[in-house]
Parts: C-alpha cells; sequence; structure tokens
C-alpha cells in the first residue's frame, strides 16, 4: 500500500541552525514526491516537487529511491520558516485503481526559534 | 483572482444536526477534493470529482456526501453530525486529476467544523 511517513511531529532549531524534516515513503512504482507547507493562517501551498529539482526559499529535497525517502532540508533555518511541512505522494490508482491523487504524511511542525 | 474560495471559514453543529460546506474554484479545473485535518493524522482524501457531475469515493468517505453540479463548485454535505467529524476542512483543486509538475492542487483556506 502508498504510505508517506514523516516520523517527527515536532522539529525545534535555532535560527541560523540547519534543518531536515525527514519524508520515507512506500511505494512499488514510480512516484512523484512533494512537499506543501502550511504557515499560520495561511492556506496549503506547493513548496517543492521532486521532479523539478529546485531550491524554494532556501529548501531543497532529493528523492532517494533506493532508501524510499525524500527528506527536506535547509542549511541555515530562518523563524519565518515556522510552519507546518506536509510531505506528500502522487501515483496512479490510489483509490479505485484507476484514479492518480496525492497522499499526504501526517505532517512535521518546524519551530524556528530566534 | 480569487483560487479557491470556501464558505463558511467557522462553523459549530449539534449532533444529529446537517450542514453543506461550499467550495468554489475559478481556475477551470476538471479536478476537485476534499481533505479533513486532524492533529497527529494529517490530511485525509473525503471525496473527489474528475469533473462536473461526478464524485468518487476517498480513504474517509463515511458520513459525507458530495455533489459536482456546475464545474466551479464542489459541495461537502454532512447529512447527521456527529463529534467525530470536528475537523479543519480543506477543499482543493487542479487541473489534472495527478498532482504533477504542472498541475499541483489550489488549497482554500479550510473550514473549521465542531460538533458538539
Amino acid at each position: 500500500a502508498q504510505r508517506v511517513t514523516q516520523p517527527e511531529k515536532l522539529l525545534s532549531v535555532f535560527k541560523g541552525a540547519p534543518v531536515e524534516l525527514k519524508c520515507n515513503y512506500s511505494y512499488s512504482g514510480s512516484p512523484e514526491l512533494f512537499w506543501y507547507v502550511q504557515y499560520s493562517r495561511q492556506r496549503l501551498q506547493l513548496l517543492l516537487r521532486h521532479i523539478s529539482r529546485e531550491s524554494i526559499k532556501g529548501f531543497t529535497a532529493d528523492l532517494n529511491k533506493g532508501e524510499t525517502s525524500f527528506h527536506l532540508k535547509k542549511p541555515f533555518a530562518q523563524e519565518e520558516d515556522s510552519a507546518m511541512y506536509y510531505c506528500a505522494l502522487s501515483g496512479p490508482g490510489n483509490y479505485g485503481g484507476s484514479q492518480g491523487n496525492l497522499i499526504f504524511g501526517k505532517g512535521t511542525k518546524l519551530s524556528v526559534k530566534p | 483572482n480569487a483560487g479557491v474560495t470556501q464558505t463558511p471559514k467557522f462553523r459549530v453543529l449539534k449532533t444529529g444536526q446537517s450542514m453543506t460546506l461550499l467550495c468554489a474554484q475559478d481556475m477551470n479545473h476538471e479536478y476537485m477534493y476534499w481533505y479533513r485535518q486532524d492533529p497527529g493524522m494529517g490530511l485525509r482524501l473525503i471525496h473527489y470529482s474528475v469533473g462536473e457531475g461526478t464524485t468518487a469515493k476517498g480513504e474517509v468517505p463515511d458520513g459525507y456526501n458530495v455533489s459536482r453540479l456546475k464545474k466551479q463548485n464542489f459541495l461537502l454535505g454532512l447529512e447527521s453530525a456527529a463529534p467525530s467529524q470536528t475537523s479543519v476542512y480543506f477543499c482543493a483543486s487542479s487541473p489534472r486529476m495527478r498532482s504533477s509538475y504542472n498541475s499541483p492542487l489550489h488549497f482554500g483556506n479550510g473550514t473549521r467544523l465542531t460538533v458538539t
């Protein structure tokens, strides 16, 4: 079964420290992985997608198929990075066998202290 | 450009009452979704729609019904609310079913529902 695991409910770091939010997935095919972010009182929005290999707001994430991981990293955390982060997996046949959809992890709350 | 708009923003219901949550998108997206967000559970898909007039069950559909009479609107109904349905509900839309490179999900601001 497809599954996304984010082992940390809460991650607290100091400003300027490196941060890594862990995400592991279970999927038999070739998945598409995403990171979504929800800042306080704002809607969920897409942060990163593995296929684009981009860096957004200093964050990067590399898909490691051997370890089935898609960890989100930033070398120097900022206070404005404090938010809820969700890792998500997209693949065909998640429901009904013929339709694709996003499966979300349970989320990690990042708190960056001054 | 409003994007995805959800109404109402907040609601308190008594057990057994019914209500409808409205989701409207102005991006001409084909696909729409209803998720619920609970502490420690992340986002779970309730129902989704691949186009006007079609709906399908997601991961946690029990106790909910949906309708997509118009392409821009996706309604989530609770016929007889239960305390277990206390949650934050998010609507989302995308131009394609799979949230791929060119079609990430666009989310609404959420509806906070409390059932007493």
